[in-house]
């Protein structure tokens, strides 16, 4: 069976600091990858999706940045974060078509 | 480009009542539909979704949703709600053209709290 594994789960980070979290997903190959940010009262908001190796679409304009080195692998990442970054992100995957998205966990992110 | 509407941002019933919570999209093309559940500090499972077909969906842990395509509606409803249900629950739609490019437009979420 597929599963996805993301981490770390919480992380505080200081202003300025790089960031980098890892999504895997196990059991399917060439899956469909997201990056979502969820905010309280605001629902997610979908960051980055690949639809293959190398293949990144961005849908917001923002301080973050994503990568996917292997099949199964998506990186996020940022340079310097900002206090704007903090929220709970989730990686998902999916089959594509109308298949639906597999969330992770998520990774709980505090910028000080 | 779609939408959707959760009318309710949080919905508190009494353990063992009846529960629905609203959704209503938008959209010029025809639609996929998706509710999840999210439990504190998890990520989303996946409850139901509407592809093609009988209008009224079942789920797990006994939620059904149906489909109105005349009201643009994709309620979610269940009969009699225990503690456990307590969660976040997310509507979300997929415009059926999206091909391999499938993204998912959520709503804000509903938080059902079910008190003893």
């Amino acid at each position: 069976s597929q599963t996805i594994h993301q981490w770390p789960a919480t992380l505080v980070q200081p202003v300025g600091s790089p960031l980098s979290l890892e999504c895997t997903v196990e059991g399917t190959s060439n899956p469909n990858l997201y990056w979502y940010r969820q905010a309280a009262g605001r629902g997610l908001q979908l960051l980055f999706y690949s639809v293959g190796i190398g293949q990144i679409s961005s849908e917001v304009p923002q301080n973050l940045s994503a990568s996917r080195p292997q099949d199964r692998q998506f990186i996020l990442s940022s340079k310097k974060l900002l206090l704007s970054d903090s929220g709970f992100y989730l990686c998902a995957w999916s089959g594509g078509g109308n298949s639906p998205l597999h969330f992770g966990n998520g990774t709980r992110l505090t910028v000080t | 480009a779609q939408s959707v509407t959760q009318l309710d941002s949080q919905v508190p019933v009494f353990e063992e009542a009846p529960v629905e919570l609203r959704c209503n999209y938008s959209s010029s093309v025809s639609v996929y539909l998706f509710w999840y559940v999210q439990y504190p500090n998890q990520g989303l499972q996946l409850l139901l979704k509407y592809l093609s077909g009988s209008t009224l969906v079942k789920g797990i842990n006994g939620f059904e949703a149906e489909f109105n395509k005349s009201q643009t509606s994709f309620h979610l409803r269940k009969p009699s709600v225990h503690i456990s249900d307590t969660a976040e629950y997310f509507c979300a739609v997929s415009d059926i053209s999206g091909g391999s490019n499938y993204k998912l437009t959520f709503g804000k979420g509903t938080l059902l709290t079910v008190n003893p």
